[in-house]
């Protein structure tokens, strides 16, 4: 069973540009979580998504950012006319269940920089 | 809002010590509280759940522990060794971490040396 899948593990951007990260769960989790780790700080959550829902996007920038999680296909955090502080490493995360016994397994991560 | 405190910051110790990493947190009211541990440049690998009716939970040489209404967990490391070098996550479920997601402290980067 192959871990949360995310690419691409680097990437680099001009300001302006779009960023779009992948996120492929672990095989039978429908719960997926976005985080945020800036230099020398914690991981802020970003965005809780079921399949095809957007749960909570409370931690998610009004702006220029966006999330989705088709019903096929991977989870995908979209971010327009990136700026340097986008910089960050953004970490995804996958749950079978929800509440209590709702242990979340993280990918690698991708890493974002912004010229 | 939910904030996690973890202490202390940083820790360097001999290998063979035994280990405790502390970690508060503002909001009892949580489902759940994970330990996880990060290596440089890497994501996070979990190392225990505790869920909200349970005291603690143990995986080989570690133990962590969880006073609910007191807002606090310890992670109980025996005999460290230089392998268990790497930050330390402590983050509670539930309040403020978006419906069922975590809210993390800043960690606790471990060293043991050889």
């Amino acid at each position: 069973n192959a871990g949360v899948m995310q690419n691409p593990r680097h990437l680099v951007r001009r300001r302006g540009q779009e960023a779009r990260l992948r996120c492929s769960p672990m095989k039978g989790h429908s719960h997926v979580y976005w985080y945020r780790q800036l230099p020398e700080e914690g991981l802020k959550f970003m965005v809780y998504l079921q399949k095809e829902n957007i749960i909570d996007e409370s931690g998610m920038p009004k702006e220029r950012f966006s999330a989705e999680f088709p019903k096929e296909g991977p989870s995908i955090l979209r971010i327009q006319q990136v700026v340097r502080g986008d910089s960050a490493a953004y970490f995804c995360a996958s749950s079978p269940l929800a509440g209590e016994f709702g242990e979340l397994f993280f990918g690698e991560g991708s890493r974002l920089t912004v010229l | 809002k939910q904030e996690v405190t973890q202490i202390p910051a940083a820790l360097s110790v001999p290998e063979g010590e035994n280990l405790v990493l502390n970690c508060s947190f503002t909001d009892s009211a949580i489902y759940n509280l994970q330990w996880f541990r990060q290596d440089p440049g890497k994501g996070l690998t979990s190392l225990l759940l505790i869920q909200s009716s349970q005291r603690e939970q143990t995986s080989g040489r570690l133990n962590a522990s969880l006073d609910k209404s007191s807002g606090r967990s310890t992670l109980y490391i025996a005999a460290s060794q230089p392998g268990d070098s790497a930050t330390y996550l402590c983050a509670p479920a539930g309040s403020g971490g978006g419906a069922d997601g975590l809210t993390f402290g800043k960690g606790t980067h471990l060293i043991i040396q050889p």
